[in-house]
């Protein structure tokens, strides 16, 4: 089973400031295997990134995703309030989905 | 308006068993493999099963492969998941999901307890 650690735990960053959130995956995987996630509470995920970093219909430009092998970064510029959200980083192998732990992005 | 929904969450004793639904309303879900995720109270997502669309891939995580049972009826655009031998760690919200991860449901909540 492929193992994601996402960091920090915890950002915390005042608005128009920029959040660097790191993915890393515990063996090489394709980067067209993997996607970043918003979650806010009470709300359905919401699919940000998939293929390391092509944006989801709707998402914004200010949201940007990179990487390859087993180093993945979500980079997410101009931040708002309404950026307070867990970020996690998934890999959607053959037949299994798995997430890292998630990135608790807090807004001061 | 696309949406997918999920029901037949709710209390249940430890051993016992639920059934959870995921309709597709407003578009057809036939077309698309299924997943079920997890989240329990105070944790992270976990990817539980999925479902190709014709029913030929089925998978699920070994934390409950043997209990629960992933279907899908196309005729009735829904799929579903069979929950047998719930245990208190079964405890979460359920979301379903679409395999692109594009469309989520709001999910239905578990619960196990005595």
């Amino acid at each position: 089973e492929i193992v994601l650690t996402q960091s920090p735990d915890t950002l915390s960053l005042s608005p128009g400031e920029r959040a660097i959130l790191s993915c890393k995956t515990s063996q090489s995987i394709s980067s067209t295997s993997l996607a970043w996630y918003q979650h806010r509470p009470g709300q359905a995920p919401r699919l940000l990134i998939y293929g390391a970093s092509t944006r989801a219909t709707g998402i914004p430009d200010r949201f940007s995703g990179s990487g390859s092998g087993t180093d993945f970064t979500l980079i997410i510029r101009r931040l708002e309030a309404k950026d307070s959200a867990v970020y996690y980083c998934q890999q959607y192998g053959s037949s299994a989905w798995t997430f890292g732990q998630g990135t608790k992005v807090e807004i001061k | 308006d696309v949406q997918l929904v999920e029901s037949g969450g709710g209390l249940v004793k430890p051993g016992g068993s639920l059934r959870l639904s995921c309709g597709g309303s407003g578009f057809n879900l036939t077309r698309y493999s299924v997943n079920w995720v997890r989240q329990p109270p105070g944790k992270g997502l976990e990817w539980v099963s999925s479902i190709s669309g014709s029913s030929l891939y089925i998978y699920y995580a070994d934390s409950v492969r043997g209990r629960f049972t992933i279907s899908r009826d196309n005729a009735r655009n829904s799929v579903f998941l069979q929950m047998d031998g719930l245990r208190p760690e079964d405890t979460a919200l359920y979301y379903c999901s679409t395999s692109g991860g594009d469309s989520w449901g709001q999910g239905t909540l578990v619960t196990v307890s005595s």
